[in-house]
């Protein structure tokens, strides 16, 4: 069956701009997360989206923001953006309490 | 809040044997879970423990004892290919939502 699906796989953009990442789950997973990777703080949560309604958020700035469709495929929006943002987002999907998450290969968003 | 404390870097050669050791601080424990990462690229579940003792997988095993708040991932004839990140990680309720990351380590294995 096919994975979790993540694009674009790289960005490039301005301090100040906006961007939108898309995250399509494996086929049936209903629950959606968010983590941020940087080198120094590792693997950070941001947020969980099941059936359309954000569950879970962390500890980000307003600026992060999501959402979730019918169809459980999942969309993170960061505006006005700092050379900080620049990471790796990763989103997860899984079965509702399901211990195992699958991971999507990313974007990675630079920051310029 | 969660924490989860484990080493940076942890070096082998191949066919040997290594263990990555975890330690956490949760005010709730619903199992530990170890993840592989190559290089940036997707992490892949290896473990999960939800009880004390070991699991075994394969070349990979993973222990936890929950009355030491602690877990290692044991990985046996070690390959060129396992040089890669590996993560403990604890779901942050017992719903699974989400997951607490431990900041990984990266596994060298050399020739």
């Amino acid at each position: 069956k096919a994975g979790v699906t993540q694009t674009p796989r790289y960005l490039i953009k301005t301090r100040g701009q906006q961007v939108t990442l898309s995250c399509s789950p494996i086929s049936g997973h209903r629950s959606v997360s968010w983590y941020q990777q940087t080198p120094g703080q590792g693997l950070q949560f941001l947020f969980e989206y099941f059936s359309e309604t954000q569950r879970n958020k962390g500890n980000f700035p307003g600026r992060f923001s999501g959402r979730q469709f019918s169809n459980s495929r999942s969309e993170m929006n960061v505006s006005t953006l700092e050379l900080g943002d620049s990471a790796l987002y990763l989103c997860a999907s899984s079965l509702a309490g399901d211990r195992v998450f699958t991971f999507g290969s990313g974007t990675r968003l630079t920051v310029v | 809040g969660q924490s989860l404390e484990q080493p940076s870097e942890v070096t082998a050669v191949e066919g040997a044997i290594v263990q990555i050791n975890c330690t956490y601080q949760t005010s709730g424990f619903y199992g530990l879970s170890w993840y592989q990462q190559h290089d940036g690229g997707a992490p892949t579940f290896l473990s999960y423990n939800a009880l004390d003792g070991l699991e075994e997988t394969g070349r990979f095993s993973s222990f936890l004892s929950r009355s030491d708040s602690y877990g290692y991932l044991l990985l046996q004839e070690l390959q060129m290919k396992d040089s890669a990140s590996y993560f403990c990680a604890v779901p942050r309720d017992s719903g699974y939502s989400t997951l607490t990351f431990g900041k990984g380590t990266m596994l060298l294995v050399s020739p």
